[in-house]
């Protein structure tokens, strides 16, 4: 099975950048996703992981170290519209089950 | 419209009333997943089908069953509720292709009394 670690709170100023970490204990582990999920609404896919390095979409960008099973997502030019909850999942064998994190809610001030 | 839609939105029940929880997707997706969330603990897997034939227990399977009626339809029961199963739940889906990606439902939000 899997385990995922990240802070249960992040907050930052518009404009900022902000990191946010994930550690995980894996087995039978093919890749990182990110998910953004706004005040109870559905999540919605970010960004995924299946190679070490840097992913870029847009403002966002996700990075992978399977050596050290630490993820991070990286959130750039950050705007009010960004304070969400956001969570890592790992991907676990044969693409069939995510496990998730327990989520860190951003809070983006003016 | 929505790719998956989850009835009903909102549903207040009473302890051991026996409840169902609807899914349709029209995203022609072989996968779908019943998931839990409860504050501060994430998403909990409950139970996942990868076809018509095919149900899988999630991490917290105890007190709920399913159907999968057919491609497009998975239903979430709870035989008889428990205030605790009070949470808010998500159905999703995935396809074989872009397998990473899971596309969640609106959600229900349940209350136990």
């Amino acid at each position: 099975g899997q385990s995922l670690e990240q802070p249960s709170e992040v907050t930052a100023v518009e404009g900022a950048i902000v990191q946010i970490n994930c550690t995980y204990q894996t087995s039978g582990f093919y890749g990182l996703s990110w998910y953004q999920q706004h005040d109870g609404g559905a999540p919605t896919f970010l960004s995924y992981n299946a190679l070490d390095g840097l992913e870029e979409t847009g403002r966002f960008s996700s990075f992978l170290s399977r050596s050290d099973s630490y993820g991070y997502l990286l959130l750039q030019e950050l705007q009010m519209k960004d304070s969400a909850s956001y969570f890592c999942a790992a991907l676990n064998s044969g693409y069939s089950t995510l496990t998730f994190g327990k989520g860190t809610m951003l809070l983006v001030s003016p | 419209d929505a790719d998956v839609t989850q009835t009903p939105r909102n549903r207040i029940t009473k302890t051991g009333k026996r409840i169902m929880l609807e899914c349709s997707q029209t995203k022609g997706h072989d996968r779908m997943y019943w998931y839990r969330q409860d504050p501060g603990l994430g998403l909990r897997l409950i139970y996942y089908s990868f076809d018509v034939k095919d149900i899988n227990k999630g991490e917290i399977s105890d007190g709920y069953s399913v159907s999968r009626q057919a491609q497009a339809k998975f239903s979430l029961s709870l035989e008889s509720a428990i205030p605790n199963q009070t949470a808010l739940y998500f159905c999703a889906t995935q396809g074989r292709t872009n397998q990473e990606t899971q596309y969640f439902g609106p959600g229900t939000r349940l209350l136990v009394l």
